[in-house]
């Protein structure tokens, strides 16, 4: 079946880094974008950003950039996702989640957003010191 | 980019209808046939309920539906039942950023 497996949870000091990771399985890794959304303790979703893991191009929500890199690793159907200069606020649950359509379909029908079909079970990141 | 509005909270008794509302921009909800809509149970992963303003996935029940007018969507359920009760989220295209924007959330009570 479709799933997306993400790593364990962490505990980081404020101004350092953390990677997660999201490993896919039961479809081609390669064939639909991977989004990453997080949700603070008692509080609503936000999109990060998203990437195309055939080609590695990245989309970042502004808020992050500059301090979020999305990467894969093609070999392992393994999507990362970093963000650098942790602080307390970055305290949260985060998921990786597949786009609804393929790529192909994106070329096709434009670089909109067509939904979040299979999510991970979230990784959970304290930022403490 | 701001978050789409949504109420924090609404409720219904079972066998009734409910509508969440999310308003936002021509910049996201007015501008696009982009809107998406999620369910999410407490500690669990949020799952899409709606698609492109109006279409369910499969084996999402046909209680669910979805609507736009103008800047706000909507998202109705009928005959609410106790397993509906959790929080909604709706999520946009938006153009400010040719990303994706989320709304703050309702929580759904079954009385």
């Amino acid at each position: 079946q479709v799933q997306l497996v993400q790593s364990g949870a962490e505990v980081k000091k404020p101004g350092a880094s953390v990677k997660v990771s999201c490993k896919a399985s039961g479809y081609t890794f390669t064939g639909y974008y991977m989004h990453w959304v997080r949700q603070a303790p008692g509080q609503g979703l936000e999109w990060m950003g998203r990437i195309n893991p055939n080609s590695g191009g990245t989309n970042y929500a502004q808020k992050f950039q500059g301090r979020v890199t999305m990467t894969r690793d093609t070999s392992i159907s393994t999507a990362y996702m970093e963000l650098s200069r942790l602080r307390s606020d970055d305290t949260a649950v985060y998921y990786c989640a597949r786009d609804r359509i393929t790529i192909f379909g994106v070329v096709t029908r434009g670089y909109y957003y067509y939904g979040m079909d299979v999510w991970g079970q979230g990784t959970t990141v304290t930022v403490s010191s | 980019q701001s978050a789409l509005t949504q109420p924090a909270s609404v409720s219904g008794s079972p066998g009734q209808s409910i509508t969440i509302s999310c308003t936002g921009t021509s910049s996201d909800v007015g501008g696009y046939n982009y809107v998406s809509w999620y369910q999410q149970h407490p500690g669990k992963a949020p799952k899409l309920m709606i698609y492109e303003v109006s279409n369910r996935p499969s084996g999402v029940s046909n209680r669910f539906s979805g609507s736009k007018s103008g800047n706000t969507a909507s998202l109705t359920i009928s005959g609410l039942q106790a397993e509906d009760e959790a929080d909604y989220y709706c999520s946009s295209y938006t153009s400010s950023s040719t990303g994706v924007v989320f709304g703050g959330g309702t929580k759904l009570t079954v009385l």
